[in-house]
């Protein structure tokens, strides 16, 4: 199993920009997130899904749209990149309501906007 | 959740015992704790967690206080891939896991 592959792991973007990062889970579950982290800071959740179909907010969502059309992948998409939005995203994914607290992680997307 | 608090940084020698210790005294009958590790720049990894009794599994063991306001984790044989970030939190069992991820405890293990 590959468990949580983020793609890619770098990117440079300019003001305004779009793209979308990727993330995909082959362990069925769940439960998948976004963090991010800045430098010398803990994780905060930008968005999170429950299931396919159900995504909401986390603390820190403004600039950033999510969806969760399949049970593998969820999408991080920024609509028009900021240089405040320069940081390490971590996608996460997790059993479900039956789980053990187990969060799997990715390796992380590096992005820097320019 | 409830915070916790972890000391910035700690040093341990190869070899020996890691104690990481954290307090989270405004915990609730409903929430446990959680440990996590992060390696370098690689994405957190889950190493333990309990509600009240201690825990042990292949990586480390958790030993929580009788009144669950602070907890140790502890490395028994901390070796030099120990060097990490560690961060504690507590959350309640049900639901999504919305975890609160702090500054944690920056561990340099050395020769």
């Amino acid at each position: 199993n590959a468990g949580v592959t983020q793609t890619p792991k770098f990117q440079v973007l300019k003001t305004g920009q779009s793209m979308t990062l990727q993330c995909a889970q082959d362990m069925n579950h769940e439960y998948m997130s976004w963090y991010r982290q800045d430098p010398g800071m803990g994780l905060r959740l930008i968005h999170y899904s429950v299931g396919a179909g159900i995504t909401d907010q986390g603390e820190v969502p403004n600039g950033y749209n999510v969806s969760r059309s399949t049970t593998e992948d969820f999408p991080l998409r920024l609509l028009s990149a900021a240089p405040s939005q320069t940081s390490v995203y971590f996608c996460a994914s997790s059993l479900g309501r039956s789980n053990t607290g187990e969060l799997f992680f990715g390796e992380g997307s590096r992005l820097t906007v320019l | 959740d409830a915070k916790t608090t972890q000391p910035p940084s700690m040093d341990c020698a190869e070899g020996r015992a890691a104690n990481l210790p954290c307090n989270h005294s405004t915990i609730s009958g409903n929430e446990y704790v959680y440990w996590y590790r992060q390696i370098h720049s690689q994405g957190p990894q889950y190493i333990i967690h309990g509600l009240k009794n201690n825990e042990t599994n292949e990586m480390a063991s958790l030993i929580i206080t009788e009144d669950r306001k602070s907890s140790t984790l502890i490395l028994p044989h901390a070796t030099l891939r120990d060097t990490a970030v560690y961060y504690c939190i507590v959350r309640a069992y049900t639901g999504f896991q919305k975890l609160v991820f702090g500054t944690g405890t920056r561990l340099l293990v050395s020769p």
